[in-house]
């Protein structure tokens, strides 16, 4: 049963980065896109970026400017940093398996494994 | 980015009641839409992928249908252990985006 579990610090000060990282438990860590997905309190889910066992990186243009994901393939591991948070960057930060099945020039892509999500808050 | 707009934000029903939620893409997506539920305090859980593909595990309860950009999420007999938020989400282009969710709640 694949597990992910991740950590990182909770409680920032504005302008600081944000540094997750999520380790993979079971499963093949090839065959599949690791994601971050956030949710800010009493909120909906918004999709931040992805990154395979290769270190190819898709983000969302509205954090590109200040997102990174990286991945330690030898550690089964892969990271998130956002950099220059502030109070619009407080939520829960979930790590994620992403599947992806071809279908014509396109792919279905959907979330079917997901950590246990870390609360990350900014406040000064 | 492509908007995905869920309808009704909230529903009360009743164990046992049919309940269908709707979801709206700003653009058509053809079948590139899943279903997930959360429930407090946990992460989302995914029901249905490609508009109609019910995930492995997932109670036959669940149905997805559409295409284009309107969509469908039925759950022909609700279950108490189904009362939770309910999100689409586009697969259709990047970045993927999620309806701002569905609330079942007891009637």
């Amino acid at each position: 049963q694949v597990q992910l579990q991740q950590w990182g610090a909770g409680l920032l000060k504005p302008s600081e980065t944000l540094s997750l990282t999520c380790i993979v438990y079971g499963g093949s860590f090839s065959d599949y896109y690791w994601s971050w997905i956030r949710q800010p309190p009493g909120k909906g889910l918004e999709w931040i970026g992805e990154i395979n066992h290769s270190g190819s990186t898709n983000y969302n243009p509205s954090l590109k400017s200040r997102v990174t994901i990286s991945v330690d393939t030898s550690k089964n591991q892969f990271s998130l940093k956002l950099s220059s948070v502030t109070a619009a960057d407080t939520a829960v930060y979930y790590c994620a398996r992403g599947v992806r099945i071809s279908h014509s020039v396109y792919y279905y892509y959907y979330i079917d494994v997901w950590g246990k999500g870390t609360t990350v808050t900014v406040s000064s | 980015d492509i908007q995905m707009t869920q309808s009704p934000s909230s529903l009360s029903a009743s164990v046992g009641d049919r309940v269908t939620i709707t979801c709206r893409a700003s653009q058509t997506i053809s079948n590139y839409l899943n279903w997930y539920q959360q429930k407090p305090g946990k992460a989302p859980k995914v029901l249905i992928y490609a508009a109609s593909s019910l995930q492995s595990g997932v109670p036959s309860r669940f149905s997805g249908s559409g295409s284009g950009t309107d969509f469908t999420l039925t759950i022909s007999s609700l279950q108490p252990d189904d009362f939770a938020i309910y999100y689409c989400q586009q697969s259709y282009s990047t970045p993927p985006t999620f309806g701002q969710g569905t609330k079942v709640e007891i009637k």
